[in-house]
């Protein structure tokens, strides 16, 4: 089992729509959970942090963490063209690693 | 401002080289880390240094040796060069081990011929 999950897509959605993408994670111990956005070619870079049960939103993103579920998600509402990309779930587990998942990507059609 | 940045951006040597690239934030950070992603795209932990402290070793060839001469460096040596060390190497910082954001820097794509 790895120790983050997820689908590696592509998720396509149509421009406005919202694109829901998940995250699942095996270190119960785990304690920070961070989306991460990734263009083609380019480095990764924070969309969003979240640490503790619930909902956190940022603009058109939300982020959701269940621990009892061992799940993450985030949810982009009003898709754009630009939000073309890669999306990597990162979990810092409690050996302090920063694990990150192999990415879903994610297409956003005009 | 460049908060991470990395040398060479691109890095085409011969198998059996040793090449390094650095690493340096001005980010204020005490920690480094080095991660490598793979053709695909898949991104792994290798080092990570806090306060010039080696904190993470990941299960790396010992070919690879990191060298953090203060809190804003962190430079990789790679020894005898093979193919399968193909790959981008980012370098990355953040504030503390446990809950900060890391910040990448734009990665060194090194080809091995």
């Amino acid at each position: 089992q790895k120790e983050v999950e997820q689908n590696s897509g592509p998720l396509s959605v149509p421009e406005g729509a919202i694109a829901s993408l998940n995250c699942t994670y095996s270190d119960r111990g785990s304690q920070s959970f961070f989306w991460y956005r990734q263009y083609s070619g380019k480095s990764p870079e924070l969309i969003m942090s979240i640490y503790s049960n619930g909902d956190k939103e940022d603009g058109r993103f939300t982020a959701q963490l269940n621990k009892a579920s061992q799940y993450v998600s985030l949810l982009i509402r009003d898709s754009q063209p630009s939000d073309s990309a890669t999306y990597l779930c990162a979990v810092i587990r409690s050996s302090y690693k920063l694990i990150f998942g192999s990415g879903t990507r994610l297409l956003v059609r005009p | 401002d460049t908060a991470v940045s990395q040398t060479p951006k691109y890095l085409v040597t011969q198998m059996g080289n040793d090449k390094s690239i650095k690493c340096e934030q001005n980010l204020g950070h005490d920690t480094m880390y080095w991660y490598k992603q793979d053709s695909k795209k898949f991104l792994k932990i290798m080092f990570s240094y806090n306060n010039k402290e080696l904190i993470i070793n990941e299960t790396v060839p010992n070919r690879f040796s990191p060298k953090s001469p203060d809190k804003a460096h962190l430079n990789l040596h790679i020894n005898s060069l093979e193919l399968g060390d193909s790959a981008v190497y980012f370098c990355a910082s953040s504030q503390d081990l446990v809950t900060d954001t890391q910040y990448f820097g734009p990665g060194t794509r090194l080809t091995v011929l």
